[in-house]
Parts: structure tokens; C-alpha cells; sequence
């Protein structure tokens, strides 16, 4: 069974950094496609990054551009988030996500890490 | 970037009701479309992928199709735990982009 578990969310100040990790297990690492997803309060779901399976290709939305940097690690099954230069606006829980075989869907989710960007 | 405009919402229906949600890419995308169900403080999960294939045990109520820039999800029998948001992505290219999906709610 597919699990994926979040963690390193929480409070930090505008201007700050976080960094989310997210464990996998119960498939191949190694072989997917990662994603991160993040969803404000009460808003739609938005994708923020991708990685490609060996970690040498990374893609980010134009508002964390510059920002964020997103890594794995095949060897612990681990995926990360590294958020630099918060802003209010990044506010939102964040999706670790596992990319189907081949037509770039999303076939499993983390249960989601709450960043919270305030002073 | 593709955009994926989904209508309507929200959507007021009844146990039981056959239920149709539309979404249109700003472009053609062939059938990489793929659709979500959400519900309240859960992550989403994959109903359809590549348009009409249904991911593993999802039940059979759920449907989809078209290709193009076109898509519908049909439930062809509302039950009472798929009152959710429903969501489309399209995995044509990155960046990956969602509708600003359909919360079905009771009529």
C-alpha cells in the first residue's frame, strides 16, 4: 500500500524558510515522478513543483520561482520542500504527491502539511 | 499556461440524481485529463485519469470522457458520500493545472 507522510510544516514568519519532507513507501521511489500541491484555506488545489525520478529535472510555478527548491533522495524514499522568502500568500497546506505511469496524473496524495506564514 | 475552467458550481443535486460536470481547457490536450474527488480536511483522490479510465477502486458510478479541449465526469447515481469537490487536472504539460472545481452539495 502507497503511504506518503509529510512533515516539517508549521509557523514561520514573512521572509523565513521551511523545509517539508515526505516519506514514501509501499512502491518503487525511485521510478516516479514526485509533486508538491499546495491548497489555501478555503481555496482550489494548485501545483507548485515537480521532480522527475533520478532528481535532474525540477519544474516550479512562476509565484514560487526562485523561491522554492524541491529535491528527493532515492536512497532514504524521501521527497523535500526547501521554502525560502516566505510570503503570507504561501499560506496553505502542501501535498506531497506521486505521479501516475504516463499521463501525468496524481495517483496517490499525502495526508498535507500546514504552513503558516504570519507575524 | 493551460487554463481548465470547470462548471457549474456549485452543484445542487439529489440522492440518486445523474450528475454531469463540465470542464474546458484553454487548449487541446488530447485525453490528458484527470479528475479528483475532495472532501473536507482530506487530500484528494484520483477518480479518472487519461479521461475516461477509471483508477483502481473507484466505484463504477463514476465515468468520464472527451478528448480535446472538452470533459465531462458523470456519476451516474448520486450516493450520499460523493457530496465532495470535484476537481480537473490536465497533464498535457507543466506547468500542471487544476479547474477551480465543482462542490456538489445536497439539493
Amino acid at each position: 500500500e502507497v503511504h506518503l507522510v509529510e512533515s516539517g510544516g508549521g509557523l514561520v514568519q514573512p521572509g523565513g524558510s521551511l523545509r517539508l519532507s515526505c516519506a514514501a513507501s509501499g512502491f518503487t521511489f525511485s521510478s516516479y515522478w514526485m509533486d508538491w500541491v499546495r491548497q489555501a484555506p478555503g481555496k482550489g488545489l494548485v501545483w507548485v513543483s515537480r521532480i522527475n525520478t533520478a532528481g535532474s529535472s525540477t519544474y516550479y510555478a512562476d509565484s514560487v520561482k526562485g523561491r522554492f527548491t524541491i529535491s528527493r533522495d532515492n536512497a532514504k524514499n524521501t521527497l523535500y520542500l526547501q521554502m525560502n522568502s516566505l510570503r503570507a500568500e504561501d499560506t496553505a497546506v502542501y501535498y506531497c504527491a506521486k505521479e501516475g505511469a504516463h499521463w501525468n496524473e496524481i495517483d496517490y496524495w499525502g495526508q498535507g502539511a500546514l504552513v503558516t506564514v504570519s507575524s | 499556461d493551460i487554463q481548465m475552467t470547470q462548471s457549474p458550481s456549485p452543484l445542487f443535486a439529489s440522492v440518486g440524481d445523474r450528475v454531469t460536470i463540465t470542464c474546458r481547457a484553454s487548449q487541446t490536450i488530447g485525453t490528458y485529463l484527470n479528475w479528483y474527488q475532495q472532501k473536507p480536511g482530506k487530500a484528494p483522490n484520483l477518480l479518472i485519469y487519461a479521461s475516461s479510465s477509471s483508477h483502481s477502486g473507484v466505484p463504477s458510478r463514476f465515468s468520464g470522457s472527451g478528448s480535446g479541449t472538452d470533459f465531462t465526469l458523470t456519476i451516474s447515481s448520486l450516493q450520499p458520500e460523493d457530496f465532495a469537490t470535484y476537481y480537473c487536472q490536465q497533464g498535457f504539460n507543466t506547468p500542471l493545472t487544476f479547474g477551480g472545481g465543482t462542490k456538489v452539495e445536497i439539493k
